[in-house]
């Protein structure tokens, strides 16, 4: 089955640029999801990219996709302290309808 | 607002008590999923649901089962709690479509096994 790595810890300062990464193993995965859980909740959709895509820009998200390599990364422009919280990458073959979470990454933002 | 519900926050069970985890979307979903979490293994999928009275085994279904009576209702079931059940249960829900959607999640519950 699909497996999703991702590493456990960012730190990064205050107004810094924070890059997430991702890899899968399931080429056949066609939609790959960012989530984000902040303390006490549940996880809330981030952005997403189809497998057809290499990129896709939403406000301070970049999502960058290289499916040669199986690569998957989220970077936030200028990191502010309310983006402190826990990023999962997931991945989803076409039709299976089920997303493979990774292990999740805490981000920490410093001033 | 979209919505999923989880009944309970915060849950105290003994070891060896049946214990019910109650989830409800009002969404009209056809998939509901059951995750548990835990720090440094991520989300791991214990069950889910296409249809209602239809579940499949997800990667860790030991000592789990689920009911879905009702389309919009989703139960996880702990047959006989054990501490190793001590763990946050995310609930989910997602719609079936031609091109895949979002996953909309509960706050989640607690549960400590004692």
């Amino acid at each position: 089955g699909e497996d999703v790595e991702q590493s456990l810890f960012l730190s990064v300062r205050e107004g810094d640029s924070s890059v997430i990464n991702c890899t899968y193993t399931d080429s056949s995965s066609t939609y790959l999801y960012w989530y984000k859980q902040e303390p006490g909740a549940g996880l809330q959709l981030l952005t997403y990219i189809f497998s057809n895509m290499d990129m896709k820009q939403d406000q301070r998200l970049t999502v960058l996709l290289n499916k040669k390599d199986k690569h998957l990364s989220l970077r936030i422009a200028d990191t502010q302290t309310g983006d402190s919280a826990i990023y999962f990458c997931a991945a989803e073959s076409g039709g299976s309808y089920i997303p493979t979470f990774g292990r999740g990454t805490s981000l920490i933002v410093h001033p | 607002d979209v919505k999923v519900t989880q009944s309970s926050r915060y849950l105290v069970k003994r070891t060896g008590e049946k214990v019910f985890l109650e989830c409800v979307q009002d969404m009209d979903h056809e998939n509901m999923f059951w995750y548990r979490q835990d720090p440094g293994l991520g989300l791991r999928l214990i069950y889910f649901s296409y249809d209602v009275k239809m579940k499949e085994k997800g990667d860790i279904p030991e000592g789990y089962s689920v009911s879905r009576e009702k389309k919009e209702r989703f139960s996880l079931i702990l047959e006989s709690a054990s501490t190793n059940q001590t763990s946050m249960y995310l609930c989910a829900s997602k719609t079936l479509g031609s091109v895949s959607t979002e996953a909309f999640f509960g706050q989640g519950t607690r549960l400590t096994v004692v």
